[in-house]
């Protein structure tokens, strides 16, 4: 079974801008959930989303925000880019039901300049 | 949500048995305990998870005691590879659950 895939691996974006990254969960898998990881804040948890719908949300402002397709496959975006943005996003998946553990991708390293 | 607290950082050499602790006081009667081992520039991979006694698979043993505040990842006869960032969670792996990661503890593995 493929694993999950993010993509892209590397963005450089100016303060200001917008992105999308994207999230391939792995087959069958339901759930989708997003981590941003900086090292004065470890991994923190942005949102989950469940069959298109979002489940559970972390405390990031608005300016974050998701969603998930029909197959699963999920984009998460940022608006008006902060240098503090700057960050290793990680996406996960896992059935969404049930015990499960998570399986991640290895992340879009996001800079901004 | 269960916080977790764990040693920043942890020195080992090739071969020894190395023992991560973790407290999550505030445990809740549904939550699961779950560590992962992440890699510089990768996802975190999940290693193992038990809700109570004592779990085992082939590459690592989780202890939890009675009154689960606490649990300790065993890592038999590490080796170079084992270098990496532990994190511990607690929390349900169902629906509708959020997962907390703490700050991770940082193994080093020396020959």
């Amino acid at each position: 079974k493929a694993g999950v895939t993010q993509t892209p691996r590397y963005l450089i974006k100016t303060r200001g801008q917008q992105v999308t990254l994207s999230c391939s969960p792995i087959s069958g898998h339901r759930s989708v959930s997003w981590y941003q990881q900086t090292p004065g804040q470890g991994l923190q948890f942005l949102f989950e989303y469940f069959s298109e719908t979002q489940r559970n949300k972390g405390n990031f402002p608005g300016r974050f925000s998701g969603r998930q397709f029909s197959n699963s496959r999920s984009e998460m975006n940022v608006s008006t880019l902060e240098l503090g943005d700057s960050a290793l996003y990680l996406c996960a998946s896992s059935p969404g039901t049930g015990l499960s553990p998570l399986h991640f991708g290895n992340g879009t390293r996001l800079t901004v300049t | 949500l269960a916080k977790t607290t764990q040693p920043i950082s942890m020195d080992s050499y090739e071969g020894q048995e190395v023992n991560i602790t973790c407290s999550h006081n505030n445990i809740a009667t549904n939550d699961y305990i779950t560590w992962y081992q992440q890699f510089p520039s990768q996802g975190p991979r999940f290693i193992i998870q038990g809700y109570k006694t004592k779990v085992t698979n082939e590459v690592a043993s989780l202890f939890i005691p009675a009154d689960r505040k606490s649990s300790t990842l065993s890592l038999p006869r590490v080796s170079l590879s084992d270098t990496a960032v532990y994190y511990c969670l607690v929390g349900r792996n169902n629906a509708g659950n959020m997962l907390t990661f703490g700050g991770g503890t940082r193994l080093m593995v020396k020959p």
